[in-house]
């Protein structure tokens, strides 16, 4: 079965530092692309890092620099160091393996599994 | 701010049919996926790519394109179709990743 779950959610004070853990099964880490969202408490989703099978690196304007996204291939498991926390980096955070897919000019790309999601509280 | 814009609710009679749309020039590009997601739920893939379904996703659920606007119909909407539905894509930068603002469904 095709599965992910994250760990390493907390409570932090703000400037304070978080390293979470998305565990893989049931499929190779090393060559799909893995991401992070996040979703803030009754707010939407909110696209944060993603890395692909050869190593590149994206990350949202609202945490770049701040954010780091790697993996351990060995361990089947993708991370993200939070650094520099601040209050509005409070959320649900959700790793989630992205698929994609070409038809012609047009391309599709699309978020299955979803992890269950673990949460983030930067407060003092 | 988003790049892809949804209408933030959306009802429907039980048994009807439901469009709900999420514009965005990453549409001239690529196709939208679309999630599902109920309260205290992560977010659930209901349609990607030109008009496909997930194993155990029911065929009421479809999805279509056009221009800059991407769909997703829910034909005879029933009442465990309430939820949050999300678009999703790459933005024009092709590296980065969008989220629509999200639609709340209602099913009355």
């Amino acid at each position: 079965e095709v599965q992910l779950v994250e760990s390493g959610g907390g409570l932090v004070q703000p400037g304070g530092s978080l390293r979470l853990s998305c565990a893989a099964s049931g499929f190779t880490v090393s060559s799909s692309y893995m991401n992070w969202v996040r979703q803030a408490p009754g707010k939407g989703l909110e696209w944060v890092s993603l890395i692909y099978g050869d190593g590149r690196t994206y990350y949202a304007d609202s945490v770049k620099g701040r954010f780091t996204i790697s993996r351990d291939n060995s361990k089947s498991t993708m991370y993200l160091q939070m650094d520099g926390l601040r209050p509005e980096d409070t959320a649900v955070y959700y790793c989630a393996r992205e698929h994609t897919i070409t038809y012609g000019d047009y391309g599709g790309y699309w978020f299955d599994p979803w992890g269950q999601g673990t949460l983030v509280t930067v407060s003092s | 701010s988003s790049e892809l814009t949804q209408d933030p609710a959306v009802s429907v009679a039980l048994g009807q049919t439901v469009r709900i749309t999420c514009q965005g020039d990453s549409f001239r590009s690529y196709y939208a996926s679309w999630y599902q997601q109920k309260p205290g739920q992560a977010p659930v893939l209901v349609i990607y790519g030109k008009n496909n379904r997930p194993s155990g996703i029911p065929d009421r659920f479809s999805g279509s394109s056009s221009g800059n606007t991407a769909s997703l119909t829910i034909t005879g909407a029933q009442a465990e179709d309430e939820a949050d539905y999300y678009c999703n894509s790459r933005d024009s930068r092709g590296n980065h990743v969008v989220f629509g603002g999200g639609t709340k469904l209602t099913v009355l």
